[in-house]
């Protein structure tokens, strides 16, 4: 399987600021999604990262929020802005598809999360 | 878009008893269910997972079935272990075209020893 790593791991951070979440991948794979877990929630999508081009945003969810950048197959970039309390939320990065890792077709792995608190 | 029901939202049971949780999809598309196990403070882990060419799959105490025509899905957990208590989330998607996963809302399992 692959390997994702994110980082930070936690932050607590201060209304109105904003915090670049970073998601490293150690395989190409053709597909990146970012997801929102808000305590005792489920997960919801917030865009799916699109390598080149801008992410498509899920309903409820804008570019000017949450800008999301994909420079190549292996890593992307998840912005959380003008934070306010309601976004204290775990952000996960998650992957699908073949890539040269070997990942199976379909098959989600999901990153070890970014902790945000926002006072 | 596809929508996933999932019940029960929390689930009790005595160690060695079975645990069973539902789930519901909208989507007919939909083609591939996955089901994933959180424990605290840890990411979603793949624990079973089951296409729509197949009506039940099974991996050692726990087991998927699948009825397309009612679009359903269950996943089934016998002699429940106390490690088996986690959050456990149902899935759906389609696989014919990198479609992104819709999640159910989860199930809080408690195995009581």
């Amino acid at each position: 399987s692959a390997v994702i790593s994110q980082k930070p791991s936690r932050d607590i951070c201060q209304r109105g600021t904003s915090l670049t979440i970073q998601c490293q991948v150690d395989s190409q794979v053709t597909m990146m999604f970012w997801y929102r877990q808000q305590p005792g929630q489920s997960l919801t999508l917030i865009a799916t990262a699109n390598q080149g081009s801008e992410a498509t945003y899920e309903s409820g969810f804008v570019i000017d929020k949450f800008p999301i950048s994909r420079p190549n197959l292996t890593f992307s970039t998840l912005t959380v802005s003008n934070m306010s309390p309601e976004d204290s939320s775990i952000y996960l990065c998650v992957l699908t598809g073949q890539g040269t890792g070997g990942l199976s077709y379909n098959e989600q792995f999901f990153g070890p999360g970014t902790r945000l608190t926002v006072l | 878009g596809e929508n996933v029901e999932q019940h029960p939202s929390t689930l009790s049971v005595q160690e060695g008893d079975s645990a069973v949780i539902k789930c519901t999809y909208s989507d007919s598309a939909s083609n591939y269910f996955p089901w994933y196990k959180q424990e605290l403070g840890k990411r979603p882990q793949l624990i079973i997972d089951i296409r729509s060419n197949v009506g039940e799959k099974k991996d050692q105490r726990i087991a998927v079935t699948l009825n397309k025509t009612a679009k359903h899905f269950s996943l089934h957990i016998t002699e429940t272990q106390p490690e088996d208590s986690a959050v456990y989330f149902c899935a759906a998607t389609y696989s014919g075209g990198y479609q992104k996963v819709t999640f159910g809302i989860g199930t809080k399992l408690q195995v009581i020893p």
